[in-house]
């Protein structure tokens, strides 16, 4: 398996859902990102797992919730979103956690929120 | 604060010729370079990348030149084909923070049949 998956596809939720995206890899890879993409803008990182720790949190607002279960498994908790939230959200992954390395992309989760 | 840039927003190329992407990058301390491919609806696909030890590199029909006294990086690609159309980011990854990526603002390849 070499790719990174994401589910789902695409995600309606209103401001006062509860919602979760899901990202998987099973690459054997240590390190695991969300990014943030606007329309016509590039990724935006947000949350970076190292060795399923988060290691950096780039002031993401609380309404986001990473969570790393296990080393092939990453999820991004939604609550109480705003419609500015609304964007393409990426997911990463790379083999090594310790030095510079490619990051391999998910397809993404286009989410709206209402 | 540091940014990772292009010159060109936009750029239409005739199916068959050769494409070149430019990129202009502020951190000297970035050592790691890589480019992607975002079609619509899609995630950045990984094309290519180049170390900071290394002033180009060649891939299948792409190659990537680093011209670190100017702090210039370009992709070129040979013989555009329609399949290449999408938009092109450059990144930069710098070994101080090596696990941010920093991406360029896009430049749109469009390839006219």
């Amino acid at each position: 398996d070499t790719e990174v998956t994401q589910t789902p596809k695409h995600l309606v939720m209103g401001m006062t859902n509860k919602k979760s995206l899901k990202c998987e890899q099973h690459m054997g890879h240590r390190a695991m990102y969300w990014y943030k993409q606007k329309a016509k803008k590039p990724p935006e990182l947000m949350f970076v797992y190292s060795y399923e720790k988060l290691s950096i949190n780039e002031s993401v607002p609380s309404r986001f919730s990473p969570e790393c279960p296990n080393s092939s498994l990453l999820n991004l908790h939604l609550h109480a979103l705003q419609p500015e939230d609304s964007a393409l959200y990426l997911c990463a992954s790379s083999p090594r956690a310790d030095r510079t390395d490619t990051q391999y992309f998910g397809p993404g989760t286009r989410l709206t929120v209402l | 604060g540091e940014s990772v840039g292009l010159h060109l927003p936009t750029l239409s190329v005739q199916e068959g010729d050769n494409s070149i992407i430019n990129c202009a990058y502020s951190n000297s301390a970035s050592d790691y370079f890589i480019w992607y491919k975002q079609e619509s609806g899609k995630g950045p696909q990984f094309i290519i990348d180049i170390r900071s030890n290394m002033d180009k590199r060649q891939g299948q029909r792409v190659t990537v030149l680093l011209n670190k006294t100017v702090k210039h990086l370009s992709l070129q690609i040979a013989a555009t084909q329609p399949g290449d159309s999408a938009v092109y980011f450059c990144a930069e990854i710098n070994s101080g923070g090596y696990q941010k990526v920093t991406f360029g603002t896009g430049t749109k390849l469009q390839v006219i049949p």
